[in-house]
């Protein structure tokens, strides 16, 4: 069975600062690899997804991700973020079967922005 | 587009109560997604349609749930009866053909249930 793992609950970065959120995934073949964002009391939005291709991925409000198969893991990453990017961070896999199949979603990183 | 629209956005019934929770798709989706979101278990799958067919109904946890899709643009999610366990945020996502098509979701209902 598929699984995600995002170690980190919260996490605490300066404005200004780096980012990197982490996740490890579980799956048996080739997965599709996502990044949403929630912030409160909204619906997700897709920041990035990694489905082939180059392993560095880019997304929106200028976040990134590396797929790194060896290492099972698909950590996100700013190089500076602002007090705006303080949201809930899920990390998902999908199948990459034909048709579309529901994700698996991590538990979620809460990430808190420190003026 | 609009999104994916689901009503109502909060929902306090009690205990033994019916709930029927609503989706509306984008249009030209071709699946749709239930999905609910608790602290303990964060988001689970609940079940999925293609083309209003029912493809995987694993992650409903019980009998009383119960999903359905009547038409393209149109889905519901029932509870009946409602117990307090089932109090959480519900989600209805929308995607094209495939997995690498992005998943939209919709704003979510909250449910309470007393």
């Amino acid at each position: 069975a598929q699984s995600v793992t995002q170690p980190d609950i919260h996490i605490t970065v300066s404005e200004g600062a780096s980012l990197e959120l982490r996740c490890n995934y579980s799956y048996g073949a080739t997965p599709y690899l996502f990044w949403y964002v929630q912030s409160p009391g909204q619906g997700l939005q897709l920041l990035l997804k990694y489905f082939s291709g180059d392993t560095l991925v880019q997304g929106i409000k200028g976040f990134e991700a590396e797929f790194k198969r060896s290492q099972s893991s698909f950590n996100l990453r700013k190089p500076s973020v602002h007090w705006s990017d303080a949201a809930e961070y899920f990390c998902a896999v999908g199948g990459s079967g034909g048709g579309a199949d529901g994700l698996t979603f991590g538990k979620g990183t809460h990430l808190i922005i420190q003026p | 587009d609009a999104g994916v629209i689901q009503s109502p956005r909060h929902e306090v019934t009690e205990m033994g109560q019916e709930v029927t929770l609503r989706c509306k798709p984008i249009s030209g989706h071709d699946y749709l997604f239930w999905y609910r979101q608790t602290m303990m278990r964060g988001l689970e799958l609940l079940i999925y349609f293609n083309n209003n067919v029912p493809i995987d109904d694993s992650g409903m946890p019980e009998d009383r749930f119960s999903a359905k899709m009547p038409n393209a643009s149109f889905s519901t999610l029932k509870i009946q009866p409602s117990e307090p366990r089932d109090s959480a945020v519900y989600f209805c996502a929308s995607s094209f053909k495939t997995t690498a098509d992005t998943q939209y979701f919709g704003p979510g209902t909250r449910l309470t249930v007393l």
